[in-house]
This record gives structure tokens, C-alpha cells and sequence, in this order.
């Protein structure tokens, strides 16, 4: 079975820009969480997204949007980059998006903000 | 004051030894803990996952969580150079919102 795929693996923007980020679940996982992760602030939940319907929402600015597509696939949007939106985001699947399942990492895009 | 600290490390250590990874947290509702282990240039992978207080183990590792002290650890024996890598401890109540802390890096040498 196919891991978490997520395109493209490094970006590198300028300020104001912005950058749409993908991540292909594993098949037949219908939960898709994004993730930024930085030096400083560890790995800080963005949003998730089950069925098409964001679920969960973390404590980032409306900069950052998603969606999901009805075969599961998900988007991230940062919109107006900033120099601190630099970090490594992940997407993470699982089957049913509840915490006593196994949340399965991708390899993450690599967004560099200059 | 952050949800979950943990100390950023590194720490190094020698082939074989015990190894002990450490969390505190300040929100009582959390039950679930989880330890996730990323490899330089991967995303993390679950290693460990417990419910609320008590010991697990699984292999060279064991998972402990202390919920009176808000406390939970990672221990790992006999450590293999494979091993080096960044530990991160994740935790979460009935939010379906997982917290992680900053993660420790941990460097094995033979």
C-alpha cells in the first residue's frame, strides 16, 4: 500500500506570494490533517479535514485554507506569505480521523519564504 | 506556557545504554499520549500509543504516563545507532486535535 505522498517536496517563494501544497492520502483513508512544524514551535496542528468538511481547525490566521476532494486528496492554501511561514508542513491520513487511530505521516513539503 | 514541553535535547549517548525521553503537560483532559519518531528529512511515525495512566512496552521500547503528575516518558533500551533520531510525544483529550511537543533529538553513537 502507498504512503502519505505530498507534492512538491521543497518550494521556495517570496514574500506576498502564494502557494498552494497537495498530499495524497493513503488509499482508503478519508482523514487528512495538515501540520506546520518549525525549530522553534514544534509541530503545530493546522486543520483536518474528513469527508470534505474541515473538522478541526488550529490557531493559525484565515492566510491558511484547505480543502478536500471527493477521492480524499487535500489542498493547502497560504495565501500573503510571510518570512515566518518558512517550516516543513506535513499532511498526516488516517482511516476514520479519530485519535485511537494511527495518524500516518508523509515526507512533508519544504516551504522556504524569502 | 505551552500545552507540552519537552526538552529539545540533543542528547547523545552511548550504544547500549538506556535511554529516557520525558514530557510534561498542563491540560488534565488529555488521555491520549503518543511518542512519534521522525528520521531527518521524513515525517514522524508512531512508535508508541497508551490511554490514559500506565506502562506499555513494545520491544526495546516502553511508554509511560503518569497522569496525577502530568507526566509522561519514553524509555529505550540497549539504543542502536539507528535509533538517532527526533522523538516527539503527542497528546490530545476528545478534541481529535493532536498537541505535540518540540521534540528530542537523539543521537546514538557506536
Amino acid at each position: 500500500k502507498a504512503g502519505v505522498t505530498q507534492t512538491p517536496r521543497y518550494l521556495i517563494k517570496t514574500r506576498g506570494q502564494q502557494v498552494t501544497l497537495s498530499c495524497s492520502p493513503i488509499s482508503g483513508h478519508r482523514s487528512v490533517s495538515w501540520y506546520q512544524q518549525t525549530p522553534g514551535q514544534g509541530l503545530q496542528f493546522l486543520f483536518e479535514y474528513f469527508s470534505e468538511t474541515q473538522r478541526n481547525k488550529g490557531n493559525f490566521p484565515g492566510r491558511f485554507s484547505g480543502r478536500q476532494f471527493s477521492n480524499s486528496r487535500s489542498e493547502m492554501n497560504v495565501s500573503t506569505l510571510e518570512l515566518g511561514d518558512s517550516a516543513l508542513y506535513l499532511c498526516a491520513s488516517s482511516s476514520v480521523g479519530r485519535t485511537d487511530n494511527e495518524q500516518f505521516f508523509g515526507p512533508g513539503t519544504r516551504l522556504t519564504v524569502l | 506556557q505551552k500545552e507540552v514541553e519537552q526538552d529539545p535535547g540533543p542528547l547523545s549517548v552511548p550504544e547500549g545504554a538506556i535511554v529516557s525521553l520525558n514530557c510534561t503537560y498542563s491540560n488534565s483532559a488529555f488521555q491520549y499520549f503518543m511518542w512519534y519518531r521522525q528520521y531527518s528529512r521524513k515525517g514522524p511515525e508512531l512508535l508508541m500509543y497508551t490511554y490514559s495512566s500506565g506502562n506499555k512496552e513494545d520491544g526495546r521500547f516502553t511508554a509511560q504516563v503518569d497522569k496525577s503528575s502530568k507526566y509522561i516518558s519514553l524509555f529505550i533500551r540497549d539504543s542502536q545507532p539507528s535509533d538517532s533520531a527526533t522523538y516527539l510525544c503527542a497528546m490530545t483529550g476528545n478534541t481529535d486535535k493532536l498537541i505535540f511537543g518540540t521534540g528530542t533529538r537523539l543521537q546514538v553513537f557506536p
